[in-house]
């Protein structure tokens, strides 16, 4: 099952920023956070990871609260091409079947002009 | 700039039909992955592979099987397909990385349709 929780949908106006929250309550010190997004008709594509540090990457930042039970997801600049399904998962530091990724159902994000 | 190639885009097979859905990735990656995608169900692990000749089952894999002959190419295989089995098909790949700081890349899906 599934180690989150995510609103099932959200909407954005073009150019603002989107904030996607996540609470992961059980997740221990050997699990990461991960974001990935699936476009309509596409495979899943990994947008970024932290452990408990914030972290930022071209696509995206993610702030991870203090005692690490929820995170969020910012897109600074939202465009009509982040509209998707966006996917927050808690992933085993160690590899083996711990390390796979299980997804849940996401969030919704729609961009409006 | 192609990473996962998966075979078929579209792909419709009749009811009891012996069924390969084909796999490469050429990041010599040596972990690869089959899901399904279903309205509502989400993407549910199938079968996942972490080297040559090596599978394991993931949380659904009643009624698939799977082959790993060459570290770039995993194949799904329905022995019989049936209609429950239509849905979309995802093959990913990742690196073995020891603190697992990599994503996994995925192909672009196929839609089987059984009828």
């Amino acid at each position: 099952d599934a180690k989150t929780t995510q609103p099932t949908s959200m909407d954005c106006a073009e150019g603002r920023a989107a904030n996607l929250p996540c609470n992961h309550s059980t997740i221990s010190g050997n699990e990461y956070v991960y974001w990935y997004r699936q476009i309509h008709s596409q495979g899943p594509q990994y947008i970024i990871h932290g452990l408990k540090n914030n972290e930022t990457n071209e696509m995206a930042s993610l702030i991870i609260t203090e005692d690490r039970k929820s995170s969020t997801l910012i897109l600074p600049h939202a465009t009509l091409r982040d509209t998707a399904v966006y996917y927050c998962i808690v992933r085993s530091r160690y590899g083996g079947s711990q390390g796979n990724l299980i997804f849940g159902k996401g969030t919704k994000l729609s961009v409006k002009p | 700039d192609v990473k996962v190639t998966q075979s078929s885009r579209y792909l419709v097979k009749r009811t009891g039909e012996k069924v390969f859905l084909e796999c490469v990735q050429d990041m010599d990656h040596e972990n690869m992955f089959w899901y399904r995608q279903d309205p509502g169900l989400g993407l549910r692990l199938i079968y996942f592979s972490y080297d040559v000749k090596m599978k394991e089952k993931g949380d659904i894999p009643e009624g698939y099987s799977v082959s790993r002959e060459k570290k770039e190419r995993f194949s799904l295989i329905l022995e019989s397909a049936s209609t429950n089995q239509t849905s979309m098909y995802l093959c990913a790949s990742s690196s073995l990385g020891g603190d697992l700081n990599y994503g996994y890349t995925f192909g672009s899906g196929t839609r089987l349709t059984v009828v």
